[in-house]
Parts: structure tokens; sequence; C-alpha cells
């Protein structure tokens, strides 16, 4: 199996524009969890999905972020308008069991 | 949520043993311990996991206390490939569990 593909794997934007980073999870997992990472606050579950539902959104930082799960496999999650402070490592991850296999991640830089 | 508390950063030689500690005082009966850690410009990965009694696998053991207040994993022989932040979260053992990292232990390998 590939792994949990996420791309793009780096994204340089203005502040403003609309930003779409992708997640493909490893076929068969029914659960996909969206995080984000800096150095300030760690990683940070934003939103997570079972069976293409969303099920915890709560940390999704503000209505600028969306997550969609389309199919079971293909996720996105949209910021628009971008600002600065959204420059992170987003990182997508699937399960089956209890084991969460993450992407690779996608380093997003707001200018 | 119950929390745990790891040191910031341990160092250890290349082909010894690792011995990282994490306390959970507040541990619930339902809550297993799970390690990921992390690599460099990496998304985090599964290490090891239990409950009450004491797991291996072949990337490492996990030994909890008596009370559950603490565990430890272990590493057998630090390998340079080893050096990564690893985490300690406490959570459900089911599909859906939500992780919440906290700021995880630096290893750093010396050759």
């Amino acid at each position: 199996d590939a792994g949990v593909i996420q791309s793009p794997r780096h994204e340089v934007t203005e502040m403003g524009q609309e930003v779409t980073l992708r997640c493909k999870p490893i076929s068969g997992h029914d659960y996909l969890f969206w995080y984000r990472q800096t150095m300030m606050r760690g990683l940070e579950l934003l939103i997570y999905f079972n069976n293409n539902v969303p099920i915890d959104d709560s940390g999704m930082p503000e209505d600028r972020f969306s997550a969609k799960m389309p199919n079971a496999s293909f996720s996105t999650l949209k910021i628009q308008p971008s600002e600065p402070r959204d420059s992170a490592v987003y990182f997508c991850a699937s399960s089956f069991w209890e084991t969460q296999y993450f992407g690779p991640g996608t380093r997003l830089l707001v200018l | 949520d119950a929390k745990t508390t790891q040191p910031n950063s341990m160092e250890s030689n290349e082909e010894e043993p690792v011995h990282l500690p994490c306390n959970h005082s507040t541990i619930s009966g339902t809550d297993y311990i799970h390690w990921y850690r992390q690599l460099p410009s990496q998304g985090p990965e599964y290490v090891i996991h239990g409950l009450t009694s004491n797991v291996n696998n072949r990337m490492a053991s996990l030994a909890i206390a008596e009370d559950r207040k603490s565990s430890t994993l272990i590493l057998h022989r630090a390998t340079l490939r080893d050096a990564a932040v690893y985490y300690c979260i406490l959570s459900y053992n089911n599909a859906g569990n939500m992780l919440t990292f906290g700021g995880g232990t630096r290893l750093m390998v010396k050759p």
C-alpha cells in the first residue's frame, strides 16, 4: 500500500488566496483525520470523518477553514481566505482499527 | 482529558537501550497508553500501545506501572534512525479515538 497520500507537499501563497489541501487515505480505512502542526501550538486535531461523515470539527480554528470528504478515497481541507497565521504543516491521517497512519504532510506558507 | 508529562529531551548513545518515561497520574480505567514518534520532516508514526500489561513489538517495548500512573517506552538498541520526537498519548482504543498530542520527548542519539 502506498500509505496516506497528501498533495501538494509544499504550498506558498499570498494572503487572501484560497488554498486547497488534498488527502487520499489508505484503502479500506473508514476514519480520516486532519491535523495542523506549528512550533507554537504543536500538533492539533482539526476535524475527523467516519465513513465520509464529519464527526467532530471542534478543532477547526474559524469559518475560513472547511473540510470535505466526498468519497472514501478523497478529502480536502480548504482555507479561504488564507492568512499568514495559517502557515503550518498540515497532516492527514487515516485509520481502520486504533492505529492512525499519517501522511507526509503539506507545508503551507502564507505570505 | 487525562494529560501526560514527558521530559522535553533526552540523549542516548547509539546501540544502547533507551528508556523514555511518561507520567499520567490522572489516567482513567478506559484509557490506553499510546506511543507515536515523529521523525524529522515526517508525519507521526505508531510505535506501540497498551492498557495494563507490558507489551512488546518489533519496534519497542512498553512497560506500564502497576498503578498505571506511569509508563516507559523502551528502545532496546537505539540507532541514529531512532532520533525523533516521541509522544505518549492517552486515548480510547478504538478506530475513532482522538489523539491529543502534547510536547513529547525529543530523543537525540549520539554515534
